[in-house]
């Protein structure tokens, strides 16, 4: 079955300091992985997806299959960082499994 | 510019109350689906759709009906309230299989 994990339910850094936001997963298919935010007061919002390769608002992450695993990364967090984070995977059909979600407070 | 709209934005229901959750929108996106997000456990998907007419089971099904006769719209239907349906419902939509869902705001339902 398919199933994604992020082990830290509650994350705090200090800002400028590094962030990395854990997330496992597992699927005997292709993954298709993404991570989504929610704001406080604000809808959830696609962050980014592996296959774009992109980097958005200074966060990176990679799939490393060989772990099963998808990272969320930023080398210097900022305040405004502050916010719910959702590790999915898509499996078809837009059915999207969720980990059970992060919420990230950056520290002054 | 509206997106992805649920009303309402807040319920309280008895328990045994049927009630409608709204999901509209206007994207003509092929791909709806609906999930509910309780603390601890994320987003759980209940039911999605890939067009008008067709719907499908996901993981948290009993207790919700859907339908899809529009593209437009996906209401969710709540047949006999229960206080374990309390949660925060999100509704979402997708031009295809991989690519970002929009999601709504949001409905809170409280079932006392």
């Amino acid at each position: 079955a398919q199933r994604v994990t992020q082990p830290e339910k509650l994350l705090s850094v200090f800002k400028g300091a590094p962030v990395e936001l854990k997330c496992n997963y597992s699927y005997s298919g292709s993954p298709e992985l993404f991570w989504y935010v929610q704001y406080s007061r604000q809808r959830l919002q696609l962050l980014l997806r592996h296959i774009s390769r992109e980097s958005i608002k200074g966060f990176t992450a990679d799939l490393n299959k060989g772990e099963t695993s998808f990272h969320l990364k930023k080398p210097f967090a900022q305040e405004e960082d502050s916010a719910m984070y959702y590790c999915a995977l898509s499996w078809g059909a837009q059915k999207l499994v969720f980990g059970q979600g992060t919420r990230l407070t950056i520290n002054p | 510019n509206a997106g992805v709209t649920q009303t309402p934005k807040f319920q309280v229901l008895k328990t045994g109350q049927s009630m409608t959750l709204q999901c509209a929108q206007d994207m003509n996106h092929e791909y709806m689906s609906w999930y509910r997000q309780d603390p601890g456990m994320g987003l759980r998907l209940i039911h999605y759709s890939v067009g008008a007419g067709i719907t499908d089971q996901g993981e948290v099904p009993n207790g919700y009906n859907v339908s899809r006769s529009t593209t437009e719209d996906f209401p969710l239907r709540l047949l006999s309230a229960a206080p374990s349906q309390t949660s925060v419902y999100f509704c979402a939509s997708s031009s295809t299989v991989f690519t970002e869902a929009f999601f709504g705001q949001g409905t809170r339902l409280t079932v006392v």
